[in-house]
Parts: C-alpha cells; sequence; structure tokens
C-alpha cells in the first residue's frame, strides 16, 4: 500500500516564499506529481519528479528525495491567485499509471 | 487544456435510484479513471480502464461499475445511490507512453444523493 503525508493548510503572505512539504511510504517508486487545485475546480499538473533532485519551473520548485520517502514544492514570489490546494501524488509499482493522492495542502496567501 | 468533457456537472437524485455519469475524452489516451473526492480523504481511484473493455478496481469501488465500450466513454454507474456516494466525481485520462505523463482531470460532477 501506500501512504502519503502532507500539511492540512498554510498560510503565506503574497510576495513572500513558501515551502509545502510531502512524505511518502510506498511498495515501489515510480515518480511523484505536485498537483495545484483551486476551489471547486478540477486538479491541474503541475510538476513531475522521479530522480532525487530540484526540478524548477518558473516560480515554482520541486524536490524529491527517494532515499527519505520526502519531496517538496517551492513557491517563490507568491501571488493572491496561489491561493488553492496542493496535491501530493505517487506513482507506485502497481502499474497501469495508476497514482495515489494525498489530502493536500490548503494555502492561503494574505496581503 | 485536454480535452475532457464530463456530465453531468451536478446531479441531484433519491437514494436507491440508478446513476450514471460519462466521461468523454477527445485525446485518444490509453487510460481513463474515476475518482471521487471528499473533505478529509482527497481523491480517491474508484475504477480505472487500460483500453477498451479492459477496466480494474481502484481503492473505494463498493457500489460503483464501470464499462469502456469505446476509447473516448468511460461511464461510471452506481447501481443503487446511497448518501455515502455524495460526493464530487472527477474524471481523468493519461496517455501512458513514458512515465512522466500526468493525468489530466475533467471539471468534476456534483453529485448529491437525499
Amino acid at each position: 500500500g501506500q501512504n502519503i503525508d502532507q500539511p492540512t493548510e498554510m498560510t503565506a503572505t503574497e510576495g513572500a516564499i513558501v515551502q509545502i512539504n510531502c512524505t511518502y511510504q510506498t511498495s515501489g517508486f515510480n515518480g511523484l506529481f505536485w498537483y495545484q487545485q483551486h476551489a471547486g475546480e478540477a486538479p491541474t499538473f503541475l510538476s513531475y519528479n522521479v530522480l532525487d533532485g530540484l526540478e524548477e519551473k518558473g516560480r515554482f520548485s520541486s524536490f524529491l528525495s527517494r532515499s527519505k520517502g520526502y519531496s517538496y514544492l517551492l513557491l517563490k514570489e507568491l501571488q493572491m491567485k496561489d491561493s488553492a490546494s496542493y496535491l501530493c501524488a505517487v506513482r507506485g509499482s502497481g502499474g497501469y499509471q495508476k497514482v495515489t493522492f494525498g489530502i493536500g495542502t490548503k494555502l492561503q496567501v494574505i496581503p | 487544456d485536454a480535452g475532457i468533457t464530463q456530465s453531468p456537472r451536478h446531479k441531484v437524485t433519491e437514494t436507491g435510484t440508478p446513476v450514471t455519469l460519462r466521461c468523454h475524452q477527445t485525446e485518444n489516451h490509453r487510460y481513463m479513471y474515476w475518482y471521487r473526492q471528499d473533505p478529509g480523504h482527497g481523491l480517491r481511484l474508484i475504477h480505472y480502464s487500460y483500453g477498451v473493455k479492459d477496466t480494474d478496481k481502484g481503492e473505494v469501488s463498493d457500489g460503483y461499475s464501470v464499462s469502456r465500450s469505446k476509447t473516448e466513454d468511460f461511464l461510471l454507474t452506481l447501481e443503487s445511490a446511497t448518501s455515502s456516494q455524495t460526493s464530487v466525481y472527477f474524471c481523468a485520462i493519461s496517455d501512458g507512453g513514458k512515465s512522466n505523463q500526468p493525468q489530466h482531470f475533467g471539471d468534476g460532477t456534483r453529485l448529491s444523493i437525499l
């Protein structure tokens, strides 16, 4: 089975940097995804990590340590529109492209 | 945006009635999924499909059935709806050609069972 842990809620200030952590325990590992989900909307893909290290994509970066079962999503220069839930999802060894999602971290950006 | 359409977008029905949700894709992707999303649980996989007429159960499949007779359509059926199946249902698709292919989600169906 798979277990994914993320903080439930976070608050950060506009213009600041915030780090959202995700720890996981899986039977096999074939990649980790981060999604953004605004309230009442569908999740949208942000990033993918399968090797250790940092992947940068504009204001968003994602880091992975496979040995520690740990990832984080880093959001820089926060904007009000970044207020959303951020979902960590892990693809295990079950095949057929299945992933397991964490509960998500609800981020509130305040002025 | 990935071409995924879910219908209906909202539905209110009574306990014991059958309900069918439809997911239609125009991307010709091999894999299709049905999830439900509830507060405190996140997205949970109900059923998925890895090809026409090829489906399998997810972690919360009890009370649900699926069918995929064409590449573009994946149907989710609640044979006899219960109040515990009140939820937001998301369909997702993925290509699967490469390991880094993410899932892309439809806009969701908000289902209320009274």
